[in-house]
């Protein structure tokens, strides 16, 4: 059962568009983490949000927490071309992390 | 920094052969995890294990068996491996009360 759904599966932009990910559930999670990776190597993580409604800015990464810890959403600005990259959220129940099907970012030159 | 170490990092495998993934962390983590990352799927928890000496199953568990034979280490066996079971695996650890999953690099795992 895939908890975590998220929308656009893949995206392609162009250097300096802004963009938003979003992450969906029917379930409530104690928190939501979003992680960044790239070909070859594992998630990194990227930000815990952990309050319904918190919102939380890296650089030009701006993430959200639905008011009722169900939902998030990650907003970046200006994208550039490092920003490519695999981005999964995580739901947290307990000892155990569900991820998100993922968003493939491809930000073009 | 070694972190979370698995090996190997590449294997091919014949259907009904069995393996043996390795996975080892250097951060005194209590809990550890293996996930299997399939296009489309995201990442989906195979087995975890919350403290040495406990495994729990996840979300797909069949096929697989697991150990954890210390803290550091958390071994997933393929005991006869399938097509199916083509995939990325890998290892995460975590600190016990703390979010932040650390992940290896993953092992690339082709059954023919």
């Amino acid at each position: 059962t895939q908890l975590l759904e998220q929308s656009p599966q893949f995206l392609s932009i162009q250097e300096g568009e802004n963009l938003t990910v979003y992450c969906n559930s029917s379930s409530v999670f104690s928190s939501l983490q979003w992680y960044r990776q790239e070909p070859g190597e594992g998630p990194v993580l990227l930000v815990t949000v952990v309050t319904g409604g918190e919102v939380k800015k890296l650089k030009r990464l701006t993430f959200q927490f639905g008011d009722a810890r169900k939902d998030s959403s990650l907003h970046i600005t200006a994208a550039q071309p490092g920003d490519t990259g695999l981005y999964l959220c995580a739901g947290v129940v307990g000892n155990q992390f569900y991820f998100g099907t993922g968003t493939s970012l491809t930000v073009i030159p | 920094n070694a972190g979370v170490t698995q090996t190997p990092k590449f294997q091919v495998l014949k259907t009904g052969q069995s393996m043996t993934l390795q996975c080892a962390q250097d951060m005194n983590h209590n809990s550890m995890y293996w996930y299997r990352q399939d296009p489309g799927m995201g990442l989906r928890l195979i087995y975890y294990s919350a403290s040495e000496g406990t495994t729990d199953k996840g979300e797909v568990p069949n096929g697989y068996n697991v150990s954890r034979l210390n803290k550091r280490e958390f071994s997933l066996r393929l005991e006869s491996a399938a097509p199916s079971q083509t995939s990325v695996y890998f290892c995460a650890s975590r600190r016990q009360g703390w979010a932040e999953a650390f992940f290896g690099q993953g092992t690339r795992l082709t059954v023919v």
